[in-house]
């Protein structure tokens, strides 16, 4: 059973700062996904990693992805009241053959 | 185009009773995959379906069933259903038998009382 781990579990910060939550596993992704989840709703989707070393930006979120792929990180610069949620990375193997594996997120809060 | 609808939003079933609930994916996704999401343990991966077949399974017993149409649409079912069964279901399709990306209904919230 692959695993992802994710950390931190949670994050409270002021408005304006940075910060970076961490996806890790010890098996290889074939692909990784990061989703944000607002209470009530179902996850959406932010961006797909493919390729070990790829970094995509989206506005002031910049997601990134292992050289080894086993591992990502989101970093958000100038953190608004907007960003807060949960926010889940996922993991397919053997190409989605077998689904996707979603990590435990990080509550993310951003305090005006 | 239209996103993932999940029907109902919320339910309240007593302990014992049966329950299904329902996910029309994204116009032309053939497959859809249910997970379960409750606060300790996260979003856990209950089956997928692909072209009216379920390619995988979670580990949930087997009071937890579900099917697909022809049409793509997808039905879960839980039976004799238990206080822990309390919890977030969300359904998510995906245009590829292979899924490497997941969009997600806004789910179903099931209370058992």
């Amino acid at each position: 059973t692959q695993l992802l781990e994710q950390s931190p579990q949670f994050l409270s910060i002021q408005e304006g700062e940075n910060l970076t939550v961490y996806c890790n596993s010890s098996s290889v992704f074939s692909s990784l996904q990061w989703y944000r989840q607002e209470p009530g709703e179902g996850p959406v989707l932010l961006v797909t990693v493919v390729t070990g070393g790829e970094v995509k930006k989206l506005k002031r979120l910049t997601f990134q992805f292992g050289d080894a792929r086993k591992d990502s990180s989101l970093h958000i610069t100038a953190a608004q009241p907007g960003d807060t949620g949960l926010y889940l990375c996922a993991g397919a193997w053997g190409g989605g053959a077998d689904g996707l594996t979603f990590g435990k997120g990080t509550h993310l809060i951003i305090q005006p | 185009k239209a996103g993932v609808t999940q029907t109902p939003r919320y339910l309240i079933k007593t302990r014992g009773q049966q329950v299904t609930l329902s996910c029309s994916p994204i116009s032309g996704h053939r497959s859809v995959s249910w997970y379960q999401q409750t606060p300790g343990q996260g979003l856990q991966f209950l089956f997928e379906y692909f072209s009216e077949t379920q390619r995988n399974k979670g580990n949930f017993p087997g009071r937890f069933s579900g099917r697909q149409f022809s049409n793509s649409r997808s039905e879960m079912n839980v039976s004799t259903l238990e206080l822990g069964d309390s919890a977030l279901y969300l359904c998510a399709s995906s245009p590829r038998m292979e899924v490497t990306e997941a969009f997600f209904g806004q789910g179903t919230r099931l209370t058992v009382v």
